[in-house]
């Protein structure tokens, strides 16, 4: 079965640094998707950036990014520049062929002025 | 675009009474939708998988009599909690997947208190 973990329950940065969440997956598919999402104090969650598998080239959104390392089954956010609105809470997602979610247990990221 | 609206946004309910939840994606049509359960501090708990104009698949333990789920058309999908309890209060948020692609937009949830 598929899994994924994040491993960093709390990180903190400072205003205007840059600041990586980990995560890891456990997988035998081929063809599967990553995303990170933001669940803010209001507790909409909001797709922050997506990642194909088949894709090499890491994915880019703005001051977000992904390191994807598909043979280490690693995919982490880099949040460059960070701002006092990144605050929230940061969970790692995968799908694959039925597109059910799997989600990580979520980092807590706090963000100081 | 790829916005989702949830209604109501919170709602109290006496014990053994009712509740139905509107799910909608506005600006597109969705080949699936999804609803979740958020306990506080917690990650989102998958509770069933609906596609338009079929039955909902459930995750295993989650009760299909009590958690009823329509998805009536490519832009609507309802939570129906029947005869709900105390242990049933929770935040239950719906997700729906745009045709063709993978990733799924959240709605803002609602917040059910069961008394």
């Amino acid at each position: 079965a598929q899994t994924v973990t994040q491993s960093q329950p709390e990180m903190s940065v400072q205003e205007a640094e840059t600041v990586t969440l980990s995560c890891t997956y456990d997988t035998s598919e081929s063809d599967y998707y990553l995303f990170w999402y933001k669940q803010p104090p209001s507790r909409q969650m909001i797709l922050v950036i997506r990642q194909e598998a088949y894709k090499q080239q890491n994915a880019t959104e703005n001051r977000f990014s992904v390191n994807f390392q598909k043979a280490a089954k690693s995919f982490s956010l880099k949040i460059s520049d960070s701002q006092l609105g990144d605050a929230a809470m940061y969970f790692c997602a995968y799908s694959s062929g039925t597109y059910k979610y799997i989600f990580g247990t979520g980092t807590r990221l706090k963000v100081l002025a | 675009g790829a916005v989702v609206s949830q209604h109501p946004s919170w709602v109290i309910c006496k014990s053994g009474t009712s509740v139905k939840i509107e799910c909608r994606s506005l600006d597109f049509q969705a080949t699936t939708m999804f609803w979740y359960r958020q306990f506080p501090k917690q990650s989102l708990m998958l509770m069933a998988t609906s596609n338009e104009g079929s039955k909902a698949t459930y995750e295993q333990g989650v009760e299909k009599d009590k958690f009823l789920i329509n998805h009536a058309s490519l832009t609507l999908s309802t939570l129906t909690v029947t005869s709900a309890h105390p242990e049933d209060s929770s935040f239950y948020i719906c997700s729906a997947r745009p045709s063709g692609r993978p990733e799924q937009y959240f709605g803002p949830g609602t917040r059910l208190t069961v008394t």
